[in-house]
Order: structure tokens, then sequence, then C-alpha cells
């Protein structure tokens, strides 16, 4: 069975860090880019950040560009997202999906189910 | 940036009821455009790719049209299951994803 499972969120004061990890299963992993999208609490779908199959191109949104980092690690099919500099408009739920083809954007057929980030003091 | 928009933001609908949203681009995306379904409290869920695509597994009432900056998702006859939120999303230049349109009973 394909599947992302997201850990590693919580409770974070501004200015603190995080680490999110994705582990995935059930397809080959190195062969797909991988993505980060949140969801504030109430509102809709942000995308956060891509990172290709090979981990040789990575994106990010406006918001997050300089604070967040993704990286993945092919050997333990895991993605992963370094948070750092957190603020309270960070919150949310964290999603990781899979592209449904190829290395760069496309539309992401797998979802995992999220795992809450809270940015508060 | 490529602005995504939809319409309505909410639609009141019946069960068996045709039902119509529209996403609309700032500027041309070809048809590098999906639509997804999410319900409270889970991960949004893969309906269209491609603008017209419908993903495996999807049920034959959804459909969707369009290409360049206007694009639709139908629902040819509303079941009880359907009442969700709906995006679309651009995968032309980067990503991004629509404000969302609320489904809910009329």
């Amino acid at each position: 069975e394909v599947q992302l499972v997201e850990s590693g969120g919580g409770l974070v004061q501004p200015g603190g860090s995080l680490r999110l990890s994705c582990a995935a299963s059930g397809f080959t992993f190195s062969s797909y880019a991988m993505n980060w999208v949140r969801q504030a609490p109430g509102k809709g779908l942000e995308w956060v950040s891509l990172m290709s199959g090979t981990g040789g191109s990575t994106y990010y949104a406006d918001s997050v560009k300089g604070r967040f980092t993704i990286s993945r690690d092919n050997s333990k099919n895991t993605l992963y997202l370094q948070m750092n500099s957190l603020r309270v408009d960070d919150t949310a739920v964290y999603y990781c999906a899979k592209v449904s083809s190829g290395f760069s954007f496309n539309a992401f057929d797998i979802w995992g189910h999220g795992t809450v980030v809270t940015v508060s003091s | 940036d490529i602005q995504m928009t939809q319409s309505p933001s909410t639609l009141s609908a019946s069960v068996g009821d045709r039902v119509t949203i529209t996403c609309r681009a700032s500027q041309s995306i070809s048809s590098w455009l999906a639509w997804y379904q999410q319900k409270p409290g889970k991960a949004p869920k893969l309906l269209i790719y491609k603008a017209s695509n419908l993903q495996s597994g999807v049920p034959s009432r959804f459909s969707g049209s369009g290409s360049g900056t206007e694009f639709t998702l139908s629902i040819s006859s509303l079941q009880p299951d359907d009442f969700a939120t709906y995006y679309c999303q651009q995968y032309y230049r980067y990503t991004g994803f629509g404000p969302g349109t609320k489904v809910d009973v009329k």
C-alpha cells in the first residue's frame, strides 16, 4: 500500500525550530518529487516546498524562503522539513504529498494524514 | 506569481443536483490543473489531473474541463459523500492552490 506518514509536529515558541519527517512506503521513493503543503486553521491549502527525486532541486514558497529547509534521505525513504525562526502564522497542519509522476511539479496523488505545528508563546 | 481564484466560495446544493465549480488562473496555465476534494480533518484527495483526467478510483460523476485560464469541475449528480471543500491547483509554473469552494447542504 502506498503510504506517507508525517511526524515531528508539536508546540513551539515563536523564534523556535522544529523538524518534520515524512516516512514513505509502497513506491520507489527516489523516483518522485515530494512536497510539503500546509493548512492553517480554518484556511485553505498553501504549498510550502518541493524537492526533486534526486534531491538536486529545491523550491520554496516566498513565505518560508530562508527559514525552512527541505531535504530527503532516499536510503531511508524519508522526507524532512527543517523549520527555523518559526512565527505564529506558521501554525498549521503540515502535509507531505507525492507528485503523481516525474521529478518536478505535478498533481499530488498521495497525501499523508498531516502533523500539527502550533507556534505560540 | 500565478493567482488562482474559485467561484463560488460556498455552494448550497441538494442530493441529486448537478454542481459546477469554476477556477480561473491569472495567466494561461495550458491544461496543468488539478482538482481536490477535502473533508474536515482529512487530507485532500486528488480527483482530476491535467484539467480533465479522472484519477483512478474516482467516481465518474466527477468531471473536469477547460484550458488556458478557465476551468470547471462538475459533479453530475451530487451524492451525500460529496459534501466537502474543493480546491483547484495549478502546476504550470511552480504550484499553487485556489482558495476553495465549500459545497454544503441546501
